[in-house]
C-alpha cells in the first residue's frame, strides 16, 4: 500500500460547481498536510497546508484533515476555469522531514 | 526578484550520454531538493541537501548524482546508468532551520522551480 493514495481522475466539472478532491494516507505519524496546485508544464505551488486535524479556509478553498480516518480533502467552491490544473496532496511527519506526495488529480473546469 | 530558476526548460539527450540540469535559488534557503515527475506518478524524491557540501539519497537516487558546492546551487546529473530518464524534473528549496523563529519555523514550506523536461532520443 502506498503511503498516500489519491483519486486518479481526471475530473471535469462545469463552472460554478463545488469540487471535492480527496486523499487517504496510511502513516499515522504524518502531522502536516498540504495541497499543491500545478498548472500545465509548471512547477507546483503551495495552495494550502494544515497541521494535524481540522479545517482551514482560504477564500473559495477549504482544506480538511480527519486524522482518525486518515483522510485529506480539498473543497473548491464556485469553481472557475482558472482552477483547471493538477492538484497534489502531500504529507510529512515533521517540519523538516521529507514530503510524500499523492499521484495528483487533473481538474478541468468547463466555462 | 527572489525565486528558483531551472535551466534548460527542455533538454534532449541521446542514449548513453550524461546530462546536467541546473537549479539556482536566491531565497537564501539552506535545503534543496530534486524530484522527478512522471505522468500519473506524483513527485518522487531523487536527492536532497540540507547544507552545503552534504546531500542525501532520496527514494529513487539510482542513476543520478548531485553536488552542493554553493548554497544557492544544486545541479543534478542524469547519468547513462539511469534506465528511463525521460521525465519532468523539479527542483525545490526550503529554509529547513529547525527552531528558527519566523513564519515558516513550524512548517518549512518547499518552493518549486519551473521544471526541466528531459527527453531521451
Amino acid at each position: 500500500q502506498k503511503e498516500v493514495e489519491q483519486d486518479p481522475g481526471p475530473l471535469s466539472v462545469p463552472e460554478g460547481a463545488i469540487v471535492s478532491l480527496n486523499c487517504t494516507y496510511s502513516n499515522s505519524a504524518f502531522q502536516y498536510f498540504m495541497w499543491y496546485r500545478q498548472y500545465s508544464r509548471k512547477g507546483p505551488e503551495l495552495l494550502m497546508y494544515t497541521y494535524s486535524s481540522g479545517n482551514k479556509e482560504d477564500g473559495r478553498f477549504t482544506a480538511q484533515v480527519d486524522k482518525s480516518s486518515k483522510y485529506i480533502s480539498l473543497f473548491i467552491r464556485d469553481s472557475q476555469p482558472s482552477d483547471s490544473a493538477t492538484y497534489l496532496c502531500a504529507t510529512k511527519t515533521g517540519a523538516n522531514s521529507k514530503l510524500t506526495f499523492g499521484k495528483g488529480i487533473t481538474l478541468s473546469v468547463r466555462p | 526578484d527572489g525565486g528558483i530558476t531551472q535551466s534548460p526548460k527542455y533538454l534532449f539527450r541521446k542514449e548513453g550520454q550524461n546530462v546536467t540540469l541546473s537549479c539556482e535559488q536566491n531565497l537564501n534557503h539552506d535545503a534543496m531538493y530534486w524530484y522527478r515527475q512522471d505522468p500519473g506518478q506524483g513527485l518522487r524524491l531523487i536527492y536532497y541537501s540540507q547544507i552545503v557540501n552534504d546531500f542525501q539519497k532520496g527514494d529513487i537516487a539510482e542513476g543520478y548524482s548531485v553536488s552542493r558546492e554553493k548554497k544557492e546551487s544544486f545541479p543534478l546529473t542524469v547519468t547513462s546508468a539511469q534506465k528511463n530518464p525521460t521525465a519532468f524534473y523539479l527542483c525545490a528549496s526550503s529554509i529547513d532551520r529547525g527552531g528558527l523563529a519566523g513564519a515558516y519555523a513550524s512548517y518549512n514550506e518547499q518552493f518549486f522551480g519551473p521544471g526541466t523536461r528531459l527527453t531521451v532520443l
